[in-house]
This record gives C-alpha cells, structure tokens and sequence, in this order.
C-alpha cells in the first residue's frame, strides 16, 4: 500500500511558465513533508519542506503547498528554468510519532523536463 | 562542508555472493539511513541507525543487515544476493533529536546482480 503517492509521472513545461508538481498522501499522522529533487546518477537533493501546522512555504522560485483535509501537497516553481529539469521526489515522516520514526516514506517522483 | 559519501560507486555481483556497501555522513551527523531505489520504483526505505543502534528496518528479508560505527560511518550488508536486489543504494545522513531531521543524501551506490 503506498502512502505517498504522485500520479503524474513526467511534466513538460515551457522555460518561464509555473511547474506544478503534485504530491497526495493516505496517512494521516505525516507531520512533516519535504521535496527532492535527483538528477541521473547522483543522490536526490534536498529542496524544501513544510511542517503540518503551516500551509505554505516559500524559498525562492519554490514554493510548497499543504492541504491537510485533502491530504495533499503541492510544489510550485516559479519561473521554471531548463536547469529545473529532474526527477522530483515528495517524502513524508512521522516527525512527531512516540517510536522516533523518521525515515521518510516517498513517492515515485514525477520527471520534470523544461523546455528552452 | 564534504557531504554524504558512499563507496563504492558501482558494485557487479553474481547471484548468491554478499554486497558491502559504505557510506559516510556529513560531519555532525548521527544518524544514517538507508534506502532501496530499483529500477521503476521509488526510494524504499531499508534501515535507521543512530548512535551505534539500529533503530528501524523496512520491509526487507533479513538478509539485509548493517551497522554503524562510532565515528557514525555505516555499512549494508546483502547476504545471499538474488537478481532483484539490483538497484541504486542511497544512504542519508541527519540530525536527528534536534529537530533538524531533515535527511541528506550521498550519490548512491549502484549493485549489479548478475
């Protein structure tokens, strides 16, 4: 059964346009999301979190959405730049939970391709 | 600041032999993670440790092992390797208990199991 989810997985977007990249969960005890991005044959790199008690978070052209009643999260990238283009991973933990479990739990990431 | 680094790069292994994989955290860091991405599917988590102790597993038959060092290095072990255990191998690193958990992640090492 898996808990985070992302149904898309490729988006095109023109270079200049807003990329939006979407992140659904089933668990309602993720307390704390974050977003990677991987290029090809390296690590996926850290880009933003939120926690569950806000509802957006901005850093720059990124910006992340949370919708808690719906269980969902979303990644804005404004402008979107050629040098965006990656696979996108969301991740969720249960940074609040009585056992410590803070792996994250991830979904199967969406391929962002920006388009010159 | 060196980040997360893993060894080795790329691993071929035939079916049956054990995997030793490494991975050192960046500075600072106790504990590290481990975690499976095969081919199609998305990163799965495999082991937690902290301070020398395991402190969660995924979903993986035993034969998946590891441990952590004092200095926090960490090692996975693969015993038994069957065809399905190729994929990348990634290992993060965090601080955990200090309300920065947020996870950062080495280059990965590649197992081919042939």
């Amino acid at each position: 059964d898996q808990q985070v989810k992302q149904n898309s997985p490729s988006l095109s977007v023109q270079e200049g346009r807003i990329s939006i990249l979407n992140c659904d969960y089933t668990n309602s005890m993720f307390d704390y999301f974050l977003w990677y991005k991987k290029y090809p044959a390296e690590g996926p790199t850290f880009l933003i979190s939120i926690s569950s008690i806000k509802d957006k978070n901005e850093d720059g052209r990124f910006t992340v959405f949370l919708n808690k009643s719906a269980k969902h999260l979303s990644l804005h990238i404004v402008p979107s730049q050629p040098g965006d283009s990656a696979v996108y991973f969301c991740a969720a933990s249960l940074r609040s939970s009585g056992a410590g479990s803070y792996q994250l739990t991830f979904g199967k990431g969406t391929k962002l391709s920006v388009i010159p | 600041e060196a980040g997360v680094t893993q060894s080795p790069t790329h691993l071929i292994k035939t079916r049956g032999q054990q995997a030793t994989l490494r991975c050192s955290p960046i500075s600072g860091h106790t504990s590290v993670y481990w975690y499976q991405q095969a081919l199609g599917l998305g990163l799965q988590f495999l082991l937690w440790y902290d301070e020398g102790e395991e402190r969660n597993r995924g979903n993986f038959p035993p034969r998946f092992s590891g441990r952590q060092f004092p200095n926090y290095s960490s090692e996975l072990n693969v015993n038994a390797l069957e065809l399905e255990d190729s994929a990348l191998y990634l290992c993060a690193s965090s601080l955990f208990r200090r309300g920065a958990d947020t996870q950062y992640f080495g280059p990965g090492t590649r197992l081919t199991v042939l």
